[in-house]
Parts: structure tokens; C-alpha cells; sequence
């Protein structure tokens, strides 16, 4: 059973820049087709996705936050990575990590795409 | 990007009764949906995507519908459980966007 945990510093000072990782446990990160992405959600609201990444280094981002991020993988670590910089309380949020999949549609019709399986996130506060 | 919205945002209900959820999007997205539970303090958790086939495991008292810009996810007969907050989410393009959320709370 495939399970994500996300771990990093819990504290981040406003200009500096938020550093996070995600171990993927019980398979390989590079294992069948699958997108790793990172998604945060401040307190009370709703949930933003904030970019993916596949096992080749291959990245899409949110444009609403590109300029400021990046999204790297270790396969050897079988991790991958989030790093946002010029943070400022804006970014306080809970950041999860999470598996995209190419789940079957029944009956043979092919296939879709969800976020099947969710790290159990980790408090992110910018504050000085 | 893709504007989702959902509705309502608060939903008071009884154990027992049936309920609906409403997700619209500013553009067609033909069947490129998700549904998600959250729980407090949780991760959300994936129940149905392609807008209507339900993922492994989950209850089958929960059902999608829905394509181009108007999705539904109904929970026919709540359980106690149940009770939560459920956001869509598109992925018909990026980037990725969930919907406001709709809490489901005990009348």
C-alpha cells in the first residue's frame, strides 16, 4: 500500500523560502504513470493546487504561483520536493502531497485521472 | 483557468436523507471531474471521478453525474459518517482547480 508523508520545517520567516518534502512508502516513485503534485489549503478554505511533477523531471505549475516555485525528484530517495520562496503569511497553509493516477473506467472505456491517494499534510506557518 | 462553482456551501441534513451537491465550471470540461470527502484535521479523500465512476471501496450510496459544465454528487441515504466537507475538482486543464467546498453538517 503506496503512502505519502510530507515533512519540513513548520515555521518560515516572511522573504524566505519554504522547503518540503514527500516520501512516497510501499512502491516506487517510479513506478507506472504516475504524477506527483503538491497542494496546500489555508485554514478555513479551500483547496489550490500548486504544481506536479513526473519521475523524467518533467513539471507543470499553477500560474498563479510559478514565478516563485519549483518542484524537483529524487528517485533515488524515492521523494520528491517543493520549494516556494518569497513566502509571506499568504502562504500559511496546510501543504499536502499527492499521487496522481490513471485510474480504469469500468467496462473497458479507457481511462481518467484523480488524485487517488493523499500524504496527511503538514502545517506550514509564515510568520516572523 | 477553469472556475468552478459549487454549491451551496453549506448544506444542514438529516441521517437518512438524500442530498446533492452542485458543481458548475466556466467551460465545458466533458467528464474530467473528481469528487472529494474531507474530514477536519484530514486529507481529502478521492470518491468518484470521470465525474461518475465511483473509486474502490467507496459506499454506493454515493453517486456522480454530470458532463460539459454542470456535475451533481448525490449521497442517497447519509450515514453519520458522511458528514463532511466535499469539493470537486477539475482536470480537464490546467491548472488543476477545486471548487469552493460544500460542508455537510448535522441538522
Amino acid at each position: 500500500q503506496v503512502q505519502l508523508q510530507e515533512s519540513g520545517p513548520g515555521l518560515v520567516k516572511p522573504s524566505q523560502t519554504l522547503s518540503l518534502t514527500c516520501t512516497v512508502s510501499g512502491g516506487s516513485i517510479s513506478s507506472g504513470s504516475y504524477y506527483w503534485s503538491w497542494i496546500r489549503q489555508p485554514a478555513g478554505k479551500g483547496l489550490e493546487w500548486i504544481g506536479r511533477i513526473y519521475t523524467s523531471g518533467s513539471t507543470n505549475y499553477n500560474p498563479s504561483l510559478k514565478s516563485r516555485v519549483t518542484i524537483s525528484v529524487d528517485t533515488s530517495k524515492n521523494q520528491f520536493s517543493l520549494k516556494l520562496s518569497s513566502v509571506t503569511a499568504a502562504d500559511t497553509a496546510v501543504y499536502y502531497c499527492a499521487r496522481r493516477s490513471l485510474l480504469y473506467l469500468p467496462g473497458g472505456a479507457g481511462g481518467a485521472f484523480a488524485f487517488d491517494i493523499w500524504g496527511q499534510g503538514t502545517m506550514v506557518t509564515v510568520s516572523s | 483557468a477553469i472556475w468552478m462553482t459549487q454549491s451551496p456551501s453549506l448544506l444542514s441534513a438529516s441521517t437518512g436523507d438524500r442530498v446533492t451537491i452542485s458543481c458548475r465550471m466556466s467551460q465545458g470540461i466533458s467528464s474530467y471531474l473528481a469528487w472529494y470527502q474531507q474530514k477536519p484535521g484530514k486529507a481529502p479523500e478521492l470518491l468518484i471521478y470521470a465525474a461518475s465512476t465511483l473509486q474502490s471501496g467507496v459506499p454506493s450510496r454515493f453517486s456522480g453525474s454530470g458532463s460539459g459544465t454542470d456535475f451533481t454528487l448525490t449521497i442517497s441515504c447519509l450515514q453519520s459518517e458522511d458528514f463532511a466537507t466535499y469539493y470537486c475538482q477539475q482536470y480537464y486543464s490546467f491548472p488543476y482547480t477545486f471548487g469552493q467546498g460544500t460542508k455537510l453538517e448535522i441538522k
